[in-house]
């Protein structure tokens, strides 16, 4: 069964370092997405991709966070300079979403999450 | 307010028991509603969709209440495996990509 993959699985860093993170979606999907999921909370999303375009980045702290899909593939979230509070599992699904595809069952949509980054910042 | 809202737990129950998770959205314009169940340190995987009607598979059955903004997961019969959390889901209409928005989660401990 085809699955996300994310690597690292785990990162500590120190605040003020730089971080990357990756993300491989399942094969033929066209959205990816990036969430943040804080202990405690439930995931929010943070950036979302459709094919090589960014479609909502409205939760993304874009002072220290950047996201790219450049070949419409994999995709790289970066944090500079890391702080402590950004400290989560930071979590990337897929899907085979398209804006105005019709006659497709809900389960086509569904969101498959990889196994996330456990991101520490000291 | 927060945007998806569900019961806070955790909530320890002996197996065979029937538990019930309750979640509101304040969004009225809200599409699709799911429940999702992440195990500890785990990804979070689709459990079930979430109909008008009602729905249920197996011992899980999810109700939606549109005219209250109003979610339920009811689990019989519980199982030891079933320990996790449990995250209500909503999907916003008009947007393009589907953006999922998650309540903060019950964790649900079952014991023997």
């Amino acid at each position: 069964e085809a699955e996300v993959a994310q690597s690292p699985r785990y990162k500590i860093t120190e605040k003020s370092q730089a971080v990357a993170f990756w993300c491989d979606p399942i094969s033929g999907h066209a959205t990816l997405y990036w969430y943040r999921q804080i202990l405690g909370q439930g995931p929010e999303l943070l950036v979302q991709f459709q094919d090589e375009s960014v479609v909502d980045d409205s939760q993304l702290p874009k002072d220290r966070f950047s996201a790219e899909r450049l070949k419409g593939v994999d995709s790289t979230l970066k944090i500079q300079p890391a702080e402590l509070g950004d400290s989560a599992m930071y979590l990337c699904a897929s899907s085979h979403f398209r804006p105005g595809a019709s006659g497709v069952q809900s389960s086509y949509n569904e969101q498959f999450f990889g196994p996330g980054t456990r991101l520490t910042v000291l | 307010r927060k945007e998806v809202e569900q019961d806070p737990g955790p909530f320890n129950v002996p197996e065979g028991a029937t538990v019930a998770f309750n979640c509101t959205y304040s969004n009225s314009a809200s599409q699709s509603f799911f429940w999702y169940r992440q195990d500890c340190r785990k990804e979070p995987k689709l459990l079930m969709s979430v109909y008008s009607s009602g729905n249920e598979d197996g011992r899980f059955t999810a109700q939606l209440n549109r005219a209250s903004q109003y979610i339920s997961l009811l689990i019989r019969d519980s199982k030891l495996s079933d320990s996790a959390t449990y995250l209500c889901v909503v999907k916003w209409s008009g947007n393009q990509g589907g953006k999922l928005i998650f309540g903060q989660g019950t964790e649900l401990s079952v014991k023997p």
